[in-house]
């Protein structure tokens, strides 16, 4: 792989639900985003990881947690899954080192919580 | 707080230009992104400005004004596959991206 893989793609969920969404780059950036994408409020991050070991809540973490156990995994997990959680989830990278690069993102998770 | 603007939609003509528009209020800049976004995909990155003036690269130009707080990117020789949003990001102090809503681009035959 080069880049960054997210799994699933898709998913319904039942509410109430304890999901993970995954995320795994290959480009040893530091540093890690998870934003949801709602339709015209753009990019929301909900948590991210400056490196290995360390994460902060971003504007819409409730609801959510995060781990970086190493840097290239970035898992981010609903709890008990509520339908106000229905989004597009995107998993982004970037090397601080380089912050003109911008952020490299995933393909995205489209997830339905019912 | 901090906030970006940018027209939620514009439409433009197949082989014309168009200039989308983004404004900024952040606490700390280190730099401008404008990213692509086709329906259904994950964001590309297009241009980053960190110094007033206009980065060119093809037919895709972005300029800055860090005094104004405003920025655009300037799209010509319009092409069908140019239909997709387009999303203004600024850099904050502490190295983090602040997001405006993007700006959806229908090109037109």
């Amino acid at each position: 792989i080069a880049g960054i893989t997210q799994a699933p793609t898709s998913q319904i969920l039942a509410a109430g639900r304890r999901m993970t969404l995954r995320c795994t780059q290959d480009m040893r950036h530091n540093a890690m985003y998870w934003y949801r994408q709602d339709l015209g409020l753009g990019l929301r991050l909900i948590h991210y990881s400056n490196t290995a070991g360390t994460t902060g809540k971003g504007e819409v973490p409730d609801g959510y947690s995060v781990s970086r156990a190493n840097t290239d995994d970035f898992p981010l997990t609903l709890a008990s899954a509520v339908p106000s959680q229905t989004s597009v989830y995107f998993c982004a990278s970037s090397d601080s080192s380089e912050s003109g690069h911008g952020y490299t993102f995933g393909s995205g998770t489209r997830l339905t919580v019912v | 707080g901090q906030n970006i603007d940018q027209p939620t939609e514009m439409t433009a003509t197949e082989g014309a230009i168009v200039q989308i528009n983004c404004t900024y209020q952040t606490s700390g800049f280190n730099g401008l992104f404008w990213y692509q976004q086709h329906a259904g995909e994950a964001p590309t990155f297009l241009s980053y400005n960190v110094l007033d003036g206009l980065e060119e690269k093809g037919r895709f130009s972005s300029f800055l004004s860090r005094s104004k707080g405003y920025s655009y990117l300037l799209l010509k020789e319009l092409q069908m596959k140019d239909s997709a949003s387009y999303l203004c990001a600024v850099m904050d102090s502490n190295y983090q991206l602040i997001w405006g809503a993007g700006t959806k681009l229908i090109i037109k035959p």
